[in-house]
């Protein structure tokens, strides 16, 4: 158990709502990142949080945006759903950078019909 | 950017052997980290060693070990004494330095399904 806890584990949406990601982060920890992992790939890298700003971003549109709390907690929105964004929605925390590594919740499976 | 392979997509060994996974990168840094990341049915990433650029001591951890070899950019698992636990997707990934604290996040290879037959 790594103390980061994804909610909810399973989400269906219809394509074109809005879905929120939340994600509480390893306690201490004040670094929070996300991920998508489409089915049989690694994870690919969505953006960072580090006090509460955003200081990295992968690339990805401006529909995926988020949120970091004052407890470190986030959230993943994403609007205007796609089919393609059916995915396994990964958050990690880390303390500062990942040099010490990052350290994963379990996932939102997010299916989009 | 950095890109991360992983060449094997699957690999399958009896309880108790030794197996090796491989991993190769490309970067232009000189100082980054690199990682092994287990991923069993349940979804979650679960760190399993980490190695620091610069270092040029292998990480081991219990029955893992790296081998690291920075002027050919190779980044091998291996995994001793392999255990039926041991079944799961592993990931290798990078992570820069210079992008001020993970700011670029990691970087993952395509994975490699490791089986561990009884």
């Amino acid at each position: 158990e790594t103390g980061v806890t994804q909610s909810p584990t399973h989400l269906i949406k219809t394509r074109g709502q809005q879905v929120t990601l939340r994600c509480s982060s390893q306690s201490g920890h004040n670094t929070v990142s996300w991920y998508q992992q489409a089915l049989g790939q690694g994870p690919q890298f969505i953006f960072q949080y580090y006090r509460e700003e955003e200081n990295g971003r992968g690339n990805f549109p401006p529909r995926f945006s988020g949120l970091q709390f004052p407890n470190y907690s986030s959230e993943l929105n994403v609007n205007a759903l796609e089919l393609d964004d059916s995915a396994l929605y990964l958050c990690a925390s880390s303390l500062g950078g990942y040099g010490r590594g990052a350290f994963f919740g379990q996932g939102t499976r997010l299916t989009v019909v | 950017a950095q890109t991360v392979t992983q060449s094997q997509p699957e690999m399958s060994v009896q309880e108790a052997e030794t197996v090796t996974l491989s991993c190769t990168y490309d970067t232009s840094e000189n100082n980054y980290y690199l990682f092994w990341y287990k991923q069993p049915p349940s979804r979650q990433m679960i760190l399993v060693i980490r190695q620091e650029a610069y270092k040029q001591q292998n990480a081991t951890e219990n029955r893992f070990s790296v081998n690291f070899q920075k002027a050919a950019k190779s980044f091998s698992l291996k995994i001793s004494d392999s255990q039926l636990g041991d079944t799961a997707m592993y990931f290798c990934a990078f992570m820069s330095v210079y992008s001020g604290g993970g700011a670029d996040g990691l970087t993952f290879g395509k994975g490699t399904h490791l089986i561990i037959q009884p």
